[in-house]
């Protein structure tokens, strides 16, 4: 069994400071990881997913999350926050059609909350 | 223009009665989900669907029920509604996953349900 946890129910920081957001895994096969971002009273989109690959993976609006294997972690980073980036992160992970886990579990969400 | 979508947006029910949210995608995903959101739990897993006539339980299948008669639609039904039932849900769909494709998980903008 797939399982995600988000260690940070919420995260307050300020304008342009760093943040990381903390999300390790659990999973007995190889696994494919995302983060999904839901701004208010929207739907979740896409931020970042890693494949394969290089285990740094950029994603959008400045966005990038480290894949590492050993430690089972998939932690988001961006460098310089904005008040735009106010929204609740989402963790994931699946095994992919060709594990026969194709479905997705979420972590429990992190808000993110920035300060001006 | 390609996309998922549910409907209602939202949804008044009583105690007892039977609803069915829909779901519609038009991208030919062979995968498709059920998500309920709720404060403090993130997305939990519902039912999810490999191709058409194939579902599965996710992880709180109890008092939904559902089916998949064609690969565009996947409506969720909840049977004799609770309060407990009271909740976000959202759809999802996503094609074949793997190191050589590139179609992850696509969000519809979710259903507010209550439950009164």
């Amino acid at each position: 069994a797939q399982s995600v946890t988000q260690l940070d129910s919420q995260v307050p920081v300020f304008e342009e400071a760093p943040v990381e957001l903390r999300c390790n895994y659990s999973s007995s096969v190889s696994v494919y990881l995302f983060w999904y971002v839901q701004y208010p009273n929207q739907g979740l989109q896409l931020l970042l997913k890693y494949l394969s690959g290089s285990t740094l993976v950029k994603g959008i609006n400045g966005f990038e999350a480290e894949f590492n294997k050993s430690q089972t972690s998939f932690h988001l980073r961006k460098p310089s926050v904005h008040i735009s980036d106010t929204a609740e992160y989402f963790c994931a992970v699946t095994g992919g059609v060709l594990s026969g886990t194709y479905k997705y579990i979420f972590g429990t969400g992190t808000r993110l909350k920035v300060l001006a | 223009d390609a996309g998922i979508t549910q409907s209602p947006r939202y949804k008044i029910t009583e105690t007892g009665r039977q609803v069915t949210l829909m779901c519609h995608q038009t991208w030919s995903h062979s995968y498709m989900f059920w998500y309920r959101q709720d404060l403090g739990h993130g997305l939990r897993l519902i039912y999810y669907s490999a191709a058409a006539d194939i579902t599965d339980k996710g992880e709180v299948p109890d008092g939904y029920v559902v089916s998949r008669s064609k690969t565009e639609n996947f409506p969720l039904t909840l049977e004799s509604a609770t309060r407990s039932q009271t909740s976000v849900y959202f759809c999802a769909s996503s094609g074949v996953l793997g190191a050589d494709h590139n179609s992850p998980l696509h969000f519809g903008n979710g259903t507010r349900l209550t439950v009164t």
